[in-house]
């Protein structure tokens, strides 16, 4: 079926390792969105990319990498996670930019112990 | 800093009411609104959207716009417990943290 996945949907790992989020979909939009949602934040933009090859910083990029080779994928890396890195994250796409209408994944529930 | 602002709630309504969902934006120049459900433990779902001034039917639901006032709501007709969910208004690319709304059967 068309839509957005992301995996795993649950991740336990320590601090110092190395993370990666998956993010999938099917509906060829060019915009593609990293979100995570704490209480009291609300959901926070990690990084955003506009079509393969390019991706640009959102609000709280620090502590994450990104890469998109293609349209359908956008990996979201904790080059060496912290325990601030526990949160839930949210991948999100859209036809347009930020600002237009936005379609989330399942979400992935990550702890950093 | 562009912002949206929310009442956190919870607000709650009995079942048959009308909620009244509220929110504030900073940004003027925002062009486009948005209000997102999400339910414990769940992604956020696009259910309106609105780009000028007025109001918007969409079944049940309203969305109201007031740029001069920077102001967009979100009504809710004949609640129902199914709609007990976190709202998040969103303009432009700012999203509120949303408000808790609880139907009571």
């Amino acid at each position: 079926d068309a839509g957005i996945t992301q995996s795993p949907r649950y991740k336990i790992t320590e601090t110092g390792r190395q993370v990666t989020l998956m993010c999938h979909q099917t509906w060829s939009h060019s915009y593609m969105f990293w979100y995570r949602q704490d209480l009291g934040h609300g959901l926070r933009l990690i990084y955003y990319s506009a079509a393969a090859d390019i991706t640009d910083k959102g609000e709280v990029p620090d502590g994450y990498v990104v890469s998109r080779s293609k349209t359908e994928n956008f990996p979201l890396t904790l080059e060496s996670a912290t325990r601030s890195q526990t949160s839930v994250y949210f991948c999100a796409s859209s036809q347009g930019p930020l600002g237009n209408e936005q379609f989330f994944g399942p979400g992935t529930r990550l702890t950093v112990l | 800093q562009k912002e949206v602002e929310q009442n956190s709630g919870p607000l709650s309504v009995p079942e048959g009411a009308i909620a009244s969902l509220n929110c504030t934006y900073s940004d003027r120049g925002s062009q486009s609104f948005f209000w997102y459900r999400q339910y414990s433990g769940k992604s956020p779902e696009l259910i309106m959207s609105i780009y000028s001034n007025g109001d918007k039917e969409d079944g049940r639901f309203t969305a109201q716009l007031n740029k001069a006032s920077q102001y967009v709501s979100l009504l809710i007709r004949d609640s129902q417990p199914s709609d007990s969910a976190t709202y998040l208004c969103a303009a432009g690319r700012a999203f509120g943290k949303g408000t808790l709304l609880t139907v009571n059967p």
